[in-house]
């Protein structure tokens, strides 16, 4: 079965320092791949998601994230983080039958 | 335009009971799929409905229902609820085939 690995599970950060979150699949077909971000108490919003093209892929709120197929990665960076920041991050892909398969998600924290 | 919702936001059920979750897909969406989302597992999913048929199914037991009604609006059902069914349950529309996915807030579960 289709897996997504998310190891880092608690990452906490000062303002402006730069952003890495790893994920993996485990999949060797077409990937369709996504980054889920849910802020306390919000509901899980979109931040970019890959289907093919330009392995590099810029989402909202200054996010991007780079497919690397040799690898079987889509790690998360952002450059300079911010108090707001915080949240919990989730790396999902669609897999064979398109059921979006979740990691098992990061938790952001932000230090003013 | 409005997003997902879900009532109710908070239910609070004893052992043995069963409950009834709804989901309002986004206007025009055709695609709801549900997913329970626990510190534990994390998120996992149920099923998928689209034009009213059931399209996915995860690794739940048969006590997981749904069912989706001609206007898209979803519904879950739960019956002879365990204290393990305590979670956040989310609810996902989509235009087609989770390609882009939009989740509601969710409805927290207790079984007490």
């Amino acid at each position: 079965a289709q897996s997504v690995s998310q190891h880092n599970h608690h990452v906490i950060l000062s303002e402006a320092a730069s952003l890495e979150l790893g994920c993996n699949y485990s999949y060797g077909g077409t990937v369709n791949l996504f980054w889920y971000v849910q802020y306390p108490g919000q509901h899980l919003q979109l931040l970019l998601k890959y289907f093919s093209g330009d392995p590099l892929v810029k989402g909202i709120k200054g996010f991007e994230a780079e497919f690397i197929k040799s690898k079987f990665s889509f790690n998360l960076r952002k450059p300079s983080v911010q108090w707001s920041d915080t949240a919990e991050y989730f790396c999902a892909c669609l897999d064979s039958s398109y059921k979006l398969i979740f990691g098992s998600g990061t938790r952001l924290l932000v230090r003013p | 335009k409005a997003g997902v919702t879900q009532t109710p936001r908070y239910l609070i059920k004893t052992r043995g009971q069963q409950v009834t979750l709804s989901c309002s897909p986004i206007s025009g969406h055709r695609s709801v799929s549900w997913y329970q989302q626990t510190p534990g597992q994390g998120l996992q999913f149920l099923f998928e409905y689209f034009s009213e048929t059931q399209r996915n199914k995860g690794n739940f037991p048969g006590r997981f229902s749904g069912r989706q009604f001609s206007n898209s609006r979803s519904e879950m059902n739960v019956s002879t609820l365990e204290l393990g069914d305590s979670a956040l349950y989310l609810c996902a529309s989509s235009l087609e085939w989770q390609v882009e996915a939009f989740f509601g807030q969710g409805t927290r579960l207790t079984v007490v």
